[in-house]
């Protein structure tokens, strides 16, 4: 059973660079599918990108040119970062263990909120 | 705007079933495992139903899903208060613009 925990800044001002991490507990970030969602208040779920073994990465095309994902397997962390944020990307940021490659998240961390102001 | 459509809201009264109805195409929901999730206020999503129709250990027999073509259906029987919820369906979509995907969301609410 994976455990996800989702940290970082909760205020990041306009233009800066939004980087969240998210630590998993109860099994090994090599050979699984790790996802960054969000949900802006009030609205549904948007899905940001998706990492697997440190080398293969997919974005979402409305944001591919502002986000990079990585993996840190000696911490068994994974990270995101979003840059020149602006008020549109407020969300509330979850990190997830997705299933398999067709599928999306069986394991979801709480998800914390990031303020751009 | 979703990739996945979903109705915005359904209600019904304790007791009662409800089938939630998810639209997609053959480059997501066609070709691709559909999940669905039951969000509570203020928490993260709660996975349902996994590859179509399988549920997680300690979900209800209540909730069932299934899947047709291009569309995907969460139903779920003898509705609760406790069912008051937002529930998401999402896959992957294959195409070359493509990733995760997940329909609007719709708002049950249990009369």
């Amino acid at each position: 059973q994976f455990q996800l925990q989702e940290s970082g800044p909760g205020l990041v001002k306009p233009s800066e660079t939004l980087s969240l991490t998210c630590s998993v507990s109860g099994g090994s970030l090599s050979s699984n599918y790790w996802s960054w969602i969000r949900q802006p208040a009030g609205k549904g779920l948007q899905w940001i990108g998706r990492i697997y073994n440190s080398k293969t990465t997919f974005y979402n095309p409305s944001l591919k040119s502002r986000v990079t994902l990585s993996l840190d397997t000696s911490k068994n962390q994974f990270s995101l970062k979003l840059t020149s944020v602006t008020a549109a990307d407020t969300a509330v940021y979850f990190c997830t263990r997705d299933r398999d490659y067709w599928s999306t998240a069986d394991y979801w961390g709480q998800g914390t909120l990031v303020t751009v102001s | 705007q979703s990739v996945l459509t979903q109705p915005p809201s359904v209600s019904a009264a304790p007791g009662q079933n409800v089938t939630l109805s998810c639209s997609g195409s053959s480059s997501n929901i066609g070709n691709n495992y559909v999940s669905w999730y039951q969000q509570l206020p203020g928490t993260a999503p709660k996975l349902l139903i996994y590859d179509n129709i399988r549920r997680p250990s300690g979900i209800a027999d209540r909730f069932s899903g299934s899947k047709s073509g291009t569309s995907a259906t969460l139903a779920i029987t003898g509705l609760q208060t406790g069912d008051e919820a937002d529930y998401y369906c999402g896959t992957w979509d294959s195409s070359l613009s493509g990733g995760g995907v997940f329909g609007g969301g719709t708002k049950l609410t249990v009369l």
